[in-house]
């Protein structure tokens, strides 16, 4: 198993609902990442976050927000989701500066009926 | 910005026969090129990666290869079992400061 742990594994929810994803990582990273992954764009960065702060927002709707506690924990509060956000959300990490690549979790995979 | 392209989108070939993904990027400035290999259930893992100042890495039976002036990398599978079988991602970066940009993925299928 990685060192990225998401949960749940699989949600359906509702186009009215609220819920979250949870992601934890246990490599003593400093950066964050939410990645949406869908058959019309494999990978699709999100949000970023270095040492806990918020640096990257590439354009999401804010039907989804992110929360970021701390180094090791990492959230997607979802709300008022439309059919068309149904795809694989994947969590990743990195030590930012190092040069290495991401490590992921397994995904979250969302249905919104 | 950086833009990765990656051919072919799906490769299907007879197990112990290689495969070749190949990915050509934009940005002369990329340092950077990992590989990401994706099982079904499971998220994207790093099996290998290489910087712009090594040309080739070799790890048992994968190996990429990189040449900077044409601006393309690829990934060399040989003697391909049932369990190469997933969704390989190549990706670029600048430095270590950047995002990584993500090629379009290639569905390699190994038929025993």
């Amino acid at each position: 198993e990685t060192g990225v742990t998401q949960t749940p594994r699989h949600l359906v929810m509702g186009m009215t609902n609220k819920k979250s994803l949870k992601c934890e990582q246990h490599l003593g990273h400093n950066a964050m990442y939410w990645y949406k992954q869908s058959a019309k764009k494999p990978l699709e960065l999100m949000f970023v976050y270095n040492f806990k702060e918020q640096t990257e927002n590439n354009s999401v709707p804010s039907r989804f927000s992110p929360e970021c506690p701390n180094s090791s924990h990492l959230f997607l509060h979802l709300h008022t989701l439309q059919p068309e956000d149904s795809a694989l959300y994947l969590c990743a990490s990195s030590q930012f500066g190092t040069g290495r690549g991401l490590f992921f979790g397994s995904g979250t995979q969302l249905s919104v009926l | 910005g950086e833009n990765v392209e990656q051919h072919p989108s799906t490769l299907s070939v007879q197990e112990g026969d290689s495969a070749v993904i190949k990915c050509t990027y934009s940005d002369s400035a990329s340092n950077y090129f990992p590989w990401y290999k994706q099982e079904l259930g499971k998220g994207p893992q790093l099996i290998i990666d290489i910087r712009s100042n090594v040309g080739e890495k070799k790890d048992q039976r994968i190996a990429v290869t990189l040449n900077k002036t044409a601006k393309h990398f690829s990934l060399h599978i040989t003697e391909t079992q049932p369990e190469d079988s997933a969704v390989y991602f190549c990706a670029a970066r600048r430095d270590a400061g950047n995002m990584l940009t993500f090629g379009g993925g290639t569905r390699l299928m190994v038929k025993p």
